[in-house]
């Protein structure tokens, strides 16, 4: 595997049911990041990890709960959620977490469906 | 507030032809960094470009180049020699210097025709 994955690619879930996205990023990189992607809008950044260390919660409702333990993934688990949160979640990484000097990678995405 | 503004929701080209891409941002950072991605149906976003706020001159990446007009805080996008493989989704983004933020705009859809 190359670049960042996401598993899995489509997701359809209830309201009251539990469900993890997966990130991985074969890359080396050092920061990781969790988008969501709603139709016209632009990307909303979620949650930032530098270094498996949380330093950004952009008020992020808390039925979304990341976690990073290590490096290379970062989960994102998702329980009652609201049919406003079908999107596309974009996981991303960089080399480090200062935005504007690192491009960042992206995985494809995880088309979720709120039912 | 920081933002970025992509006034073009969708622009048509003909293959081998030129096409600008319009970018304006509003940020009071001095130092900033500015970004171009590619999103094609599948869904990943793929980068194009990168620009600093203190690169005196224009970035460009083979067929992509940046028209970086600090003053008028505008960081079109052009893309020469058009293909039909260009046809997707185009979002400029921005990072101030002190800030692990990107911030995207809403998007360019691009469609290149034969």
């Amino acid at each position: 595997e190359t670049g960042v994955t996401q598993t899995p690619r489509h997701l359809v879930m209830g309201m009251t049911n539990k469900k993890s996205l997966k990130c991985e990023q074969h890359l080396g990189h050092n920061a990781m990041y969790w988008y969501k992607q709603s139709a016209k809008k632009p990307l909303e950044l979620m949650f930032v990890y530098s270094l498996e260390e949380r330093v950004e919660n952009n008020s992020v409702p808390s039925r979304f709960s990341p976690e990073c333990p290590n490096s290379s993934h970062l989960f994102l688990h998702l329980h009652t959620l609201q049919p406003e949160d079908s999107a596309l979640y974009l996981c991303a990484s960089s080399q480090d977490g200062r935005a504007a000097y690192n491009e960042q990678f992206f995985g494809p995405g995880t088309r979720l469906t709120v039912l | 507030a920081q933002k970025i503004t992509q006034t073009q929701p969708g622009m048509f080209v003909q293959e081998k032809e030129a096409v600008t891409l319009d970018c304006t941002y509003d940020t009071s950072d001095p130092s900033y960094g500015l970004f171009w991605y590619k999103q094609p149906s599948s869904g990943e976003m793929i980068f194009l470009i990168y620009q600093g706020s203190y690169d005196q001159q224009n970035a460009t990446e083979g067929r992509y180049s940046l028209n970086f007009q600090k003053a008028r805080k505008s960081a079109n996008l052009v893309i020469s020699a058009s293909q039909l493989g260009d046809s997707a989704m185009y979002f400029c983004a921005m990072s101030p210097y002190n800030t692990d933020k990107l911030i995207f705009g809403t998007g360019t859809r691009l469609q290149v025709f034969p």
